[in-house]
């Protein structure tokens, strides 16, 4: 069983819909988490972070993060083409990542 | 400021060849990665640095050794490629450790005929 699991998609919304990315994680000792885009042939960057859980929002970003479940999620409100990446999770402790989830948002 | 940069941008080796990855920063970064990003697998840890002259390995170190002589560049040797290292390699640097944002290269896509 991998450490990360994260569904690869590909996901495909119109515009202005509301996306929802998950990850789930075996690991009780991950401390931190974190959501990483990565536009095709692009290297990833960070886009949101957060250490506890509960909600972290950021423009049209929400991350949310349930430790007891040990499940973190991505909410993109108003998504634009703009959006259109592969959206990787990632948790430490010792750095690991999902296997990312491709969208596309379609005008 | 260029960030983290990476060379060459591609590479096509034939099994049993050698090649050098080099990747360089200039934000003054102690700690400093290399990864390896594959379908389905997500980016996978193969060697990292948390300063000049020092090396660890990752989640998937075999087949693969590192260098940091200078702070600002990290380089990724294969001494003998096979076809299972076809993949796009990103380096990645940040100030400190594993709290600390890491910025990515853009990337290297090597293929192993």
């Amino acid at each position: 069983q991998k450490e990360v699991e994260q569904d690869p998609g590909p996901l495909s919304v119109p515009e202005g819909a509301i996306v929802s990315l998950n990850c789930t994680y075996s690991n009780s000792a991950f401390q931190y988490f974190m959501w990483y885009r990565q536009y095709s042939r692009k290297g990833p960057e960070l886009l949101m972070y957060t250490y506890s859980s509960g909600n972290k929002e950021d423009g049209r970003f929400t991350a949310q993060v349930d430790k007891s479940s040990k499940y973190i999620s991505l909410f993109i409100r108003d998504s634009q083409p703009s959006d259109s990446a592969t959206y990787l999770c990632a948790m430490g402790g010792d750095m690991r990542f999902g296997a990312g989830t491709r969208l596309t948002v379609k005008p | 400021n260029a960030g983290v940069t990476q060379t060459p941008k591609f590479r096509v080796l034939k099994t049993g060849q050698s090649m050098t990855l080099l990747c360089a920063q200039d934000m003054n970064h102690e700690y400093m990665y290399w990864y390896r990003q594959d379908p389905g697998m997500g980016l996978r840890l193969i060697h990292y640095s948390v300063g000049e002259g020092t090396t660890a390995k990752g989640e998937v170190p075999d087949g693969y050794n590192v260098s940091r002589l200078k702070k600002q560049n990290f380089l990724l040797g294969l001494e003998s490629a096979a076809p299972s290292q076809t993949s796009v390699y990103f380096c990645a640097s940040s100030a400190s450790g594993n709290l600390d944002e890491q910025y990515f290269g853009p990337g290297t896509r090597l293929t192993v005929t």
